[in-house]
Parts: structure tokens; C-alpha cells; sequence
């Protein structure tokens, strides 16, 4: 059962330039898109999110882009930071009648930024 | 900033044994929630809860297993008769409303011998 997949498990990068981690979706009945950070030893930690009716949300150095047609979304860092070397999960909720809203998460990608 | 806090941070329990995983949501928060990820493996749901009830539970969460809010601040999960398979990372969550996200504590490690 993988609605939601990373397919890349790692991504190194150089500071200062752009990370791109991608996720895809299969169920398109998602309508809420979330990224999380994590650290070792550390629960995941909220970072930006964005509903279907939008394709871009942005917040400071994270950007998150939304395809629907492709059902793909990806979370751009802009610039890239040695402290932004973490676990990066994409997760994905329904709307549904009981509020349950259950997160639906994919395997994540281990980013590392490199002085 | 608030955050929801999990204790303990590591439980060793024999297998057979009861455990009782505790949690203190966001105080103005309404949806709760149960997630586990076993070792190297994505993490998993297992049951949420509303309004004083569970208002959805996965395959996972069988009859072993049990929520309760005792009271205005705790979240509780109860395994009655623990697995060595149930050896996982026990995150609990929460959030404010409908599309908004749930914010995590930092886990309880189970390690069941």
C-alpha cells in the first residue's frame, strides 16, 4: 500500500543551492499535502502544507509546489542550510465525514546539506 | 511555543505485559491521534480520536489495543498483552481543526523482549 511515495531516499546538496525533494501520490482523493522534518530522536516537526484548490504555497526559504494532474507535489529550499540536513516526509490527508483526517505518510528522504 | 509532550521516552516491557503510553496534547487542540513507526519502515496510523471517541482506527489497532482521554489534558494508549512485533516508535499527535496540521511529540521507544 504506498498512496504516497518518495522515491529518492537520499539528496545531497551543496549550501546555498536549491533542494528539491519530490513526492507522488496515488489516492486522488487527497486534498491536504504536508511536509515534516526529522531529526534523530525527534518526532516529526510541521514545516508547510497546502491544500488541493491551491498549486503553490510559500513560506520563507520552503516552497511547496502542488500538481494535481500529475499528482506530485515537491518542496523546494531555497537556500539550502548545513541545520536543513534532516529526514524530509511527505504526507497526505482526506477529507472525510468522521474528521479523522489520518495522515498518510511516504518512506522520506534523507537530505544533507553540505558545507 | 506549545507542543504536544510524550512520556516515557523509552518503555522496556516484557513481552505479555501491559503498557500504557502517555501523552499531553496542544491544550487548544480537538483531534488526537496515534501513529507508530517500527524500524525502517514509514510511519504508520493507528487510531484517531474525536470528540470523546475514536473516529477512525487502522488494522493495526486491534483489540489489544485501547485510547482513552482520562481527563482534560491526557491521551492515553493501552497495549493489554504486548507482541514482540509491537517493538516500535509510538508518536502521538494532534491538531487544532479541519486542514490544519498535526503537530508531534518526540515518541515513545517500545522495545519489547
Amino acid at each position: 500500500d504506498q498512496q504516497v511515495k518518495q522515491n529518492s531516499p537520499s539528496l545531497s546538496v551543496q549550501e546555498g543551492r536549491i533542494s528539491i525533494l519530490n513526492c507522488d501520490y496515488t489516492n486522488s482523493m487527497f486534498d491536504y499535502f504536508l511536509w515534516y522534518k526529522k531529526y534523530p530522536a525527534e518526532g516529526p516537526t510541521f514545516l508547510i502544507s497546502i491544500s488541493s484548490i491551491k498549486d503553490k504555497n510559500e513560506d520563507g526559504r520552503f516552497t511547496v509546489f502542488l500538481n494535481k494532474s500529475a499528482k506530485h507535489l515537491s518542496l523546494h529550499i531555497v537556500p539550502s542550510q548545513p541545520g536543513d540536513s534532516a529526514v524530509y516526509f511527505c504526507a497526505a490527508s482526506a477529507d472525510d465525514q468522521g474528521g479523522s483526517e489520518k495522515l498518510v505518510f511516504g518512506k522520506g528522504t534523507k537530505l544533507t546539506v553540505n558545507p | 511555543e506549545p507542543e504536544v509532550t510524550q512520556t516515557p521516552s523509552h518503555q522496556v516491557t516484557q513481552m505479555g505485559q501491559e503498557v500504557i503510553l502517555r501523552c499531553v496534547p496542544i491544550s487548544n487542540h480537538l483531534y488526537f491521534y496515534w501513529y507508530r513507526q517500527i524500524l525502517g519502515q514509514k510511519v504508520e496510523f493507528l487510531v484517531s480520536f474525536y470528540n470523546n471517541e475514536i473516529s477512525e482506527k487502522s488494522e493495526i489497532f486491534d483489540d489489544q489495543f485501547s485510547v482513552e482521554r482520562p481527563d482534560g489534558s491526557n491521551f492515553t494508549l493501552k497495549i493489554r498483552s504486548t507482541k514482540l512485533e509491537d517493538s516500535a516508535m509510538y508518536f502521538c499527535a494532534s491538531r487544532k481543526d479541519r486542514n490544519q496540521p498535526q503537530h508531534f511529540g518526540d515518541g515513545t521507544r517500545l522495545s519489547i523482549l
